[in-house]
């Protein structure tokens, strides 16, 4: 099992360009998320979703999109990067009825 | 509004000292998590406690909840350098079994 994998492992953007960050996983956990992390703020929730076609808000979802089509990929979309996007995201699963979070190893993403 | 509040920030100490970590949340919350953060790594689950009153241990850490305080702590034993790291509260919040709400750390370094 190769558990949850985060590509790519570092990315520089400019501002006002678009990519997609991407999250996998292989042990069919129906709940995905994606936080970010900023130095001195700890992790902030972006989006989640429970399921495949179901996603919602967290904490901080202004400037991404996302969107769930199979239980295994929960993209992060930005749609147009902005230098406060500058951060290290982390992907996260749960399984269903369970309460351990298992993280992905992280995207650090820097936009000039 | 769930927030969790983690002191101190920054934490000096010397080899064989103890100490602890206090995590305060703000409002009911199912489950209390603990983190360790290397730098530039992804998180590593430490502890999830259920229940007032749970207290679990591994090595030279010790984690506790106190439901109707509102409180965890994170007691250090006999500290050793390979402890020094980032150390993350998170409580549960929202209703879905994922969404965690994250303290912003507690830096330790702990120096021979």
């Amino acid at each position: 099992n190769a558990g949850v994998t985060q590509t790519p492992k570092f990315q520089v953007l400019k501002t006002g360009q678009s990519m997609t960050l991407q999250c996998a996983q292989d042990m069919n956990h129906e709940y995905m998320s994606w936080y970010r992390q900023d130095p001195g703020m700890g992790l902030r929730l972006i989006h989640y979703s429970v399921g495949a076609g179901i996603t919602d808000q967290g904490e901080v979802p202004n400037g991404y999109n996302v969107s769930r089509s199979t239980t295994e990929d929960f993209p992060l979309r930005l749609l147009s990067a902005a230098p406060s996007q500058t951060s290290v995201y982390f992907c996260a699963t749960v399984r269903d009825g369970g309460y351990e979070q298992y993280f992905g190893p992280g995207t650090r993403l820097t936009v000039t | 509004e769930l927030k969790v509040e983690q002191n101190p920030l920054f934490l000096s100490m010397q080899e064989g000292k103890n100490y602890t970590i206090y995590c305060n949340y703000s409002t009911t919350s199912d489950r209390l998590y603990w983190y360790r953060q290397d730098p530039g790594k992804s998180l590593e689950s430490l502890f999830v406690l259920l229940s007032n009153g749970a207290v679990k241990q591994e090595g030279r850490l010790m984690a506790s909840l106190d439901t109707k305080a509102r409180l965890s702590t994170l007691h250090i034993t006999a500290a050793v350098h390979d402890l020094s790291a980032t150390y993350f509260c998170a409580a549960n919040y929202g209703g879905s079994q994922g969404n965690l709400i994250f303290g912003k750390g507690t830096k330790l370094s702990v120096k021979p």
